[in-house]
C-alpha cells in the first residue's frame, strides 16, 4: 500500500545522544513536512521541504535539522537530544507545495528523551 | 498570523445521535480548512477540506463540515454517530501562499470524541 513509512516506531534515548528519525514516501510527492505532537498543543511544524534539494524552518526548528537529498526521503536529526524533545513525531507529504493540497501523514515515531 | 481553535477538549455523544465537533479560525485572506482524525497510536487521516465553492463539504466515513464565513467556523458533523467514530479530531487551516516559504498547516489542539454505546 502506497504511503509514508517512519522508523523507528518508538525510541527511548539518553539526553545528549544524536538521533535520526527516518521518513520515506512512495507517492512521489514534492513537499514533505515534520511535525511534533504534544498533548494540549496540537501539531507544530518543525521543518519542511517544498521540493527535493530545498528545506525550510517551521514554527519550532531549534534543536532539529533536516535534509532532502531526493524526493522520497526526509530524515529528521536531533543533534543532541534534550528531555523537552520528548514527543510524538509525524512526517507528512503533499503532492505539491500548495495552499490547497492535502497533507498525508505517516504513523508517527514516539520519542522519549531521558 | 493565523490560528485555529477547537473550543471543546472533549465531546461525548450517544451512539445514533448527531455529532458536532466545533472549529473556528482566524486567518487573513481566503481560508483553506481541513479536518483530520487520529485513532489511538496512529497517524492523522484526512477527512475533508474546504477550498472554495459550496459551503457544505462532504468527506470520508459519512462526515461533513459546514464553512461559515460570517461566523469564521468550520464545524464537523455527522448525522448518526458510531462507536467506531471515537477518536481525536483535528481542525487545521492555512491561507494562500504568503511568500514566507512554507505551506504550513496551523492545527487546533484537538477534540476527543467519545461515542457512548
Amino acid at each position: 500500500i502506497a504511503g509514508i513509512t517512519q522508523a523507528p516506531t518508538s525510541q527511548i534515548l539518553a539526553a545528549g545522544r544524536r538521533m535520526t528519525l527516518r521518513c520515506t514516501q512512495d507517492m512521489r510527492h514534492n513537499a514533505m513536512y515534520w511535525y511534533r505532537q504534544d498533548l494540549g498543543l496540537g501539531l507544530r511544524l518543525i521543518h519542511y521541504s517544498n521540493t527535493a534539494g530545498t528545506t525550510g524552518k517551521g514554527e519550532v526548528p531549534d534543536g532539529y535539522s533536516v535534509s532532502r537529498a531526493n524526493t522520497d526521503d526526509f530524515p529528521l536529526t536531533l543533534a543532541s537530544a534534550v528531555p523537552s524533545q520528548t514527543s510524538v513525531y509525524f512526517c507528512a507529504s503533499s503532492p505539491l507545495a500548495s495552499s490547497t493540497d492535502t497533507q498525508y501523514f505517516g504513523p508517527g515515531t514516539r520519542l522519549t528523551v531521558l | 498570523a493565523q490560528s485555529v481553535a477547537q473550543p471543546e477538549d472533549q465531546v461525548n455523544v450517544a451512539e445514533g445521535n448527531p455529532l458536532t465537533v466545533k472549529c473556528t479560525y482566524s486567518v487573513s485572506g481566503n481560508p483553506y480548512l481541513f479536518w483530520y482524525v487520529q485513532y489511538p497510536n496512529r497517524g492523522l487521516q484526512f477527512l475533508l477540506k474546504y477550498i472554495t465553492g459550496d459551503n457544505l463539504v462532504k468527506g470520508s466515513y459519512g462526515f461533513e463540515a459546514e464553512f461559515n464565513k460570517s461566523q469564521t467556523s468550520f464545524h464537523l458533523k455527522k448525522p448518526s454517530a458510531l462507536v467506531s467514530d471515537s477518536a481525536l479530531y483535528f481542525c487545521a487551516g492555512r491561507t494562500a501562499y504568503s511568500g514566507a516559504g512554507s505551506y504550513q498547516l496551523t492545527f487546533g489542539k484537538g477534540t476527543k470524541l467519545s461515542v457512548i454505546p
